[in-house]
């Protein structure tokens, strides 16, 4: 079954570095997407990405997040100027097409610990 | 997005059946209904989706009434593998955001 790969599996940061996490969606998948889960709560959206261009984002998803193509096969997920609260899983997750009318795939995701 | 309420947990057994009933009163026309499982630490995972009726696949089955203000996830003969976090979610073919609630933990005991 195609899966989608996320590194690194876990990310331990200074507070004020910048972090890049990266993924690899699954090949003929056209939408791309990253998810944030804070410890013990909700799943939520950060931003969808199609055809080389922000879809849609969220109020989290501020000047401090940037999302990037930079190849055929990578998706990455910057956020610069690292603070406490930035501490949470990161999923990645695709789709062959988009809208709710279909399945994601989500990564295992990237647990990024802010210090 | 049409909002959705599921129970917070249910326990169950090895080899029972367990029926997971979301509410969602307001949704529209072109929404369509879908679960995610979530195990700890590791991404969501699509189950199902359907529109009416009823769908099945090797995992679950998904029952929609004609009103389509519910739906049932039914996993036949839960194993300890299945204790996980499952979420209902309703949204619509230009919805490119999930929407995701708090979730319901089901626990299942040997």
């Amino acid at each position: 079954e195609p899966e989608v790969t996320q590194t690194p599996s876990h990310q331990v940061t200074q507070m004020g570095q910048e972090v890049i996490l990266r993924c690899v969606p699954i090949s003929n998948h056209l939408y791309f997407y990253w998810y944030r889960q804070i410890l013990g709560q909700k799943v939520e959206f950060l931003v969808s990405f199609y055809n080389n261009e922000i879809s849609e984002k969220s109020e989290i998803f501020d000047d401090q997040f940037s999302v990037e193509r930079p190849d055929g096969s990578n998706f990455t997920l910057k956020i610069r100027s690292t603070k406490l609260e930035d501490s949470a899983m990161y999923f990645c997750a695709s789709s062959e097409l988009g809208g709710a009318d279909y399945g994601y795939t989500f990564g295992s995701g990237t647990r990024l610990t802010v210090v | 997005l049409a909002k959705t309420t599921q129970p917070i947990s249910m326990d169950s057994y090895e080899g029972q059946e367990v029926n997971i009933t979301c509410s969602h009163n307001n949704i529209a026309t072109n929404d369509y209904i879908t679960w995610y499982q979530q195990f700890p630490s590791q991404g969501p995972r699509f189950i199902i989706q359907g529109y009416k009726t009823k769908v099945t696949n090797e995992v679950a089955s998904l029952f929609i009434p004609a009103d389509r203000k519910s739906s049932t996830l039914s996993l036949p003969r839960v194993s300890l593998s299945d204790t996980a976090v499952y979420y209902c979610l309703v949204g619509a073919v230009n919805d490119y955001k999930l929407s995701f609630g708090a979730g319901t933990t089901v626990t299942v005991r040997a």
